[in-house]
């Protein structure tokens, strides 16, 4: 049974650019939580899909959008990137909405702008 | 005024002894509560869940005091395995958000 995997595990970009990443779910999972983890920080949560739905948003300018599809897999696009953009994207999935589940974090893709 | 605030440490200990952490949050309307364990760079991975009546497991113990709006993880009799950084998690009802804490980091020595 595999667990939460993203895609691509490392990527370099220059001001200004756009990424999407790509996260897919534990099986049996069908919520998808995007965060941003910061060096020597703990992770920042950005946003949440439920039912293809963003259900839940952080603090986090429009630049960060998302999407989740009928598979429930999702993407995160950060447009027009900065130098404070850099840092370990954590996708993570559970099942159903409650805020008694435990989530389940994926290895993470590794975001350098330079 | 951070939702979740922890002390970031390091918390240098040698093998066998007992170290605690303490996690402070600030929304009382909080509802679950949880430690992460994360090692370097690798991603959080659910070390317990915390309950209102307080539950162990093995040598970690994990405590809620809502009057006081803190969490605390005692780990007794600590391993060289047990280095790590270890993450305090919030969770609210009405928004469904993890909020983390930003981690305290021990070290445990021969």
């Amino acid at each position: 049974d595999a667990g939460v995997t993203q895609s691509p595990t490392h990527l370099i970009k220059t001001r200004g650019q756009q990424v999407t990443l790509r996260c897919s779910p534990k099986s049996g999972h069908d919520t998808v939580s995007w965060y941003q983890q910061a060096l020597g920080q703990g992770p920042q949560f950005i946003f949440q899909y439920y039912e293809e739905e963003e259900r839940q948003r952080g603090n986090f300018p429009d630049r960060f959008s998302g999407h989740q599809f009928p598979n429930y897999s999702s993407e995160l696009n950060v447009n027009a990137l900065l130098l404070g953009d850099s840092a370990l994207y954590l996708c993570a999935s559970e099942a159903g909405d409650s805020s008694y589940n435990e989530q389940f974090f994926g290895p993470g893709t590794r975001l350098t702008v330079l | 005024r951070k939702e979740v605030e922890q002390d970031p440490g390091p918390f240098n200990v040698p093998e066998g002894a007992t170290v605690a952490f303490n996690c402070t949050y600030s929304n009382s309307a909080s509802q679950s509560f949880f430690w992460y364990r994360q090692d370097c760079r690798k991603e959080p991975k659910l070390l317990m869940s915390v309950y209102s009546s307080g539950n162990e497991d093995g040598r970690f113990t994990a405590q809620l005091n809502r009057a006081s709006q803190y969490i605390s993880l005692l780990i007794r009799d600590s391993k060289l395995s047990d280095s790590a950084t270890y993450l305090c998690v919030v969770n609210t009802y009405n928004f469904n958000k993890f909020y983390f804490g930003s981690g305290t980091k021990l070290n445990v020595k021969p």
